[in-house]
């Protein structure tokens, strides 16, 4: 159990344009789902948190209308780089946590994503 | 002074060895501990959690949480190589409340030596 997906593994795209990351949870209700970004050798950093239905709440720092979070659903919440610019390549990955938890968070596979 | 604290490393341990890995956390009121292992180039994988003090046993895997010393620590036993990677503390702090989110180590490097 606690499975979740994330797509695409991987991007490559051009500056300037979008990219829409996808993030499941296969097998229980995520009420709330969070967006982390990691550099190579780097800690995970924290960039929102979202729960189906609400407006996510970001990290400090973190631009809102560049990194557009939508948690349309208890299985499913996206992130969209909006403009991306080569210092967004990072790893993006999602995490999902069950309502009635520990707070225990379950991880996606992660999201490469490469800028040129 | 931070959060969660773990050693960076890196440690290494010989195959069948007790690999040994420590936690320390700042808010005394947190109340859920977890581990996650995160392979190179791989998101994290709960791996053990924790919430009373004492020890908590899953198969070679021991997570020891002391509160009154505010220590979280994890024993891999019979350490293999493909155990080699890095170790991230995680701690729900009370301050997080409705948000759910924990709080990170920056995690420990562990090297299984064949």
């Amino acid at each position: 159990g606690a499975v979740v997906s994330q797509h695409p593994s991987w991007v490559i795209c051009k500056s300037g344009t979008s990219v829409k990351i996808e993030c499941r949870s296969l097998d229980f209700q995520a009420t709330t789902m969070f967006w982390y970004r990691q550099f190579p050798k780097k800690s995970l950093m924290l960039m929102a948190t979202s729960n189906e239905g609400s407006k996510a709440t970001y990290e400090q720092g973190v631009e809102k209308d560049k990194f557009l979070i939508n948690h349309a659903s208890l299985t499913l919440s996206t992130l969209t780089v909006t403009s991306a610019h080569p210092e967004d390549s990072s790893f993006y990955i999602c995490s999902a946590q069950g309502s009635g938890s520990l707070y225990e968070q379950y991880f996606g596979p992660g999201t490469r994503l490469t800028v040129t | 002074q931070k959060e969660v604290e773990q050693n960076s490393g890196p440690l290494s341990v010989p195959e069948g060895a007790i690999a040994s890995l420590n936690c320390t956390y700042s808010d005394r009121g947190s109340q859920s501990f977890f581990w996650y292992r995160q392979y190179s180039g791989k998101s994290p994988e709960l791996i053990m959690f924790i919430y009373s003090n004492g020890d908590k046993e899953d198969g070679r895997f021991t997570a020891q949480l002391n509160k009154a010393s505010q220590y979280v620590s994890l024993l891999i036993r019979d350490s293999q190589p493909s155990d080699s990677a890095t170790y991230l503390c995680a701690v729900n702090p009370p301050k997080s409340g409705s948000a759910r989110q924990l709080t990170f180590g920056s995690g420990t490097q562990l090297t299984v030596l064949p």
